[in-house]
């Protein structure tokens, strides 16, 4: 089983909102991880879009709009990216990536289309 | 502004070695700043985001251990370049890579925040 588990595809309206999880694996515990998201358009890198671990720990890429935002769903072991007032621009893959076992770890990214 | 810059042969013959180099320049781009590591990712169709490695000014590396019996990477301060070599490559290092800086962190390093264009590297005879 993957360490990081992400849906495959996501669908949300422009100006709306969506949320993006990335669930740990079965005994590794979220609380414990600094979740960083970073967003890919065709043909470029990924670009950082932040970090976070808890709302003591976090940073915000440089450049990157306020309405990107992290959080964690403990209950469900998850660390969610949330993407609030939906633009055309937003239409990318998302990858949420983690350190674990001295490894940096890449979930399988999420591609979220706006329309 | 930082940049970074990977160049490199794009096709490699099975079994021979590949090299990529990453070159840094711009604003927040010495590679002998104690502010930063630098690394290598790549990305393929069948196997997503992979994190090959990353080194310090220093010279200290650390390597995926899936990786880490085909891989060197060195820095060389003195060009602000830092390198990848992957030895007994197969069609399975068919990918794009991608350099990258981490910030440095307490204890150690945050993940990447600055990430090259990436070259593709095909492995075929």
């Amino acid at each position: 089983q993957a360490v990081l588990t992400q849906p495959s595809s996501l669908s949300a309206s422009p100006g709306a909102s969506a949320s993006l999880t990335c669930t740990l694996r079965s005994g590794i515990n979220v609380g414990a991880y600094r979740i960083y998201w970073y967003q890919q358009k065709p043909g470029s890198p990924p670009q950082y879009l932040l970090r976070y671990k808890s709302d003591s720990d976090k940073q915000q890429g440089s450049g990157v709009p306020s309405r990107f935002s992290g959080s964690k769903d403990a209950s469900a072991n998850a660390g969610t990216l949330l993407i609030s007032g939906l633009q055309s621009e937003d239409e990318a893959d998302y990858y949420c990536m983690t350190w674990h076992s001295s490894s940096w770890v890449f979930g399988g990214g999420t591609k979220l289309t706006v329309l | 502004q930082l940049q970074l810059q990977e160049s490199g042969p794009g096709l490699v013959k099975p079994s021979e070695t590949l090299s990529l180099t990453c070159t840094v320049s711009g604003a927040g781009g010495s590679i002998s700043s104690s502010s930063y590591y630098w690394g290598w990712i790549r990305q393929s169709p069948g196997e997503g985001l992979e994190w090959i490695g990353t080194i310090y000014y220093s010279g200290s590396t650390y390597y995926n251990p899936s990786l880490k019996s085909r891989v060197t990477i060195s820095v060389d301060t003195s060009k602000n370049q830092f390198s990848l070599k992957v030895s007994s490559v197969t069609a399975a290092d068919t990918a794009v890579y991608y350099c990258a800086r981490h910030p440095t962190s307490a204890g150690g390093f945050y993940g990447m925040d600055v990430w090259g264009p990436g070259t593709t590297v095909t492995v075929s005879s």
